[in-house]
């Protein structure tokens, strides 16, 4: 069975840091997709970035930044100039690549940005 | 506007009760799902649904039940079964197989007495 592990269960940093959320994960599949959800303070979940396991290039959005070491089975995202509005509970979800469409979260880190 | 609308936001119910919540979807999506979140244990999966007329357990499937007699709709009931269903629930679906991205509802916070 597939985990994701989220080891940072909060974290501050000031406003305009870069900061680091980790995941790990353990899977035996081959091609999968890993996610970060962005939960708010007003707990609307949205996606911030998506990897494809067999893409080799890191994905990017903006402030938000993912580093995929496969052979490690670890997913961080970096969060660059961070800004007040980031401030809320971030997930690290898995989704196998075959036709199964079940999706695992993390428990979450709570990030805090501070003015 | 599209969209996963869940219903109620809040809901009280008296231990040994029953209690389904709604979830439907106007986003055209195959695949939805139902998580319940609690403090420190991040989402877990309940049950989700691939295709109209089937769904599948997730993690924590015990005391609770499905059905997906329509695409827009997969209602959750809370049954008696579930010792602990004082929690907030969230719904979601997902478009195309591989995009993989998540839509989310407002989600409903349970609460039993």
């Amino acid at each position: 069975a597939q985990t994701v592990t989220q080891s940072q269960p909060e974290m501050s940093v000031q406003e305009a840091e870069t900061v680091t959320l980790s995941c790990t994960y353990d899977t035996s599949e081959n091609n999968y997709y890993l996610f970060w959800y962005k939960q708010p303070p007003s707990r609307q979940m949205i996606l911030v970035i998506r990897q494809e396991a067999y893409k080799q290039q890191n994905a990017t959005e903006n402030r938000f930044s993912v580093n995929f070491q496969k052979a490690a089975k670890s997913f961080s995202l970096k969060i660059s100039d961070s800004q007040l509005g980031d401030t809320a509970m971030y997930f690290c979800a898995f989704m196998k690549g075959n036709r199964d469409d079940k999706i695992i979260f993390g428990k979450g880190t709570r990030l805090h940005i501070l003015p | 506007d599209g969209g996963i609308t869940q219903s109620p936001k809040y809901l009280f119910r008296k231990e040994g009760q029953n209690v389904t919540l709604s979830c439907e979807q106007n986003l055209n999506h195959d695949a939805m799902y139902w998580y319940r979140q609690d403090p420190g244990q991040g989402l877990r999966l309940i049950y989700y649904s691939q295709i109209v007329n089937d769904f599948q357990k997730g993690d924590i499937a015990e005391g609770y039940s499905v059905s997906r007699e329509k695409k827009e709709s997969f209602p959750l009931t809370v049954t008696s079964a579930q010792k602990n269903p004082t929690a907030f629930y969230l719904c979601a679906s997902k478009g195309g197989r591989f995009t993989g991205e998540l839509f989310f509802g407002e989600g409903s916070r349970l609460t039993v007495l």
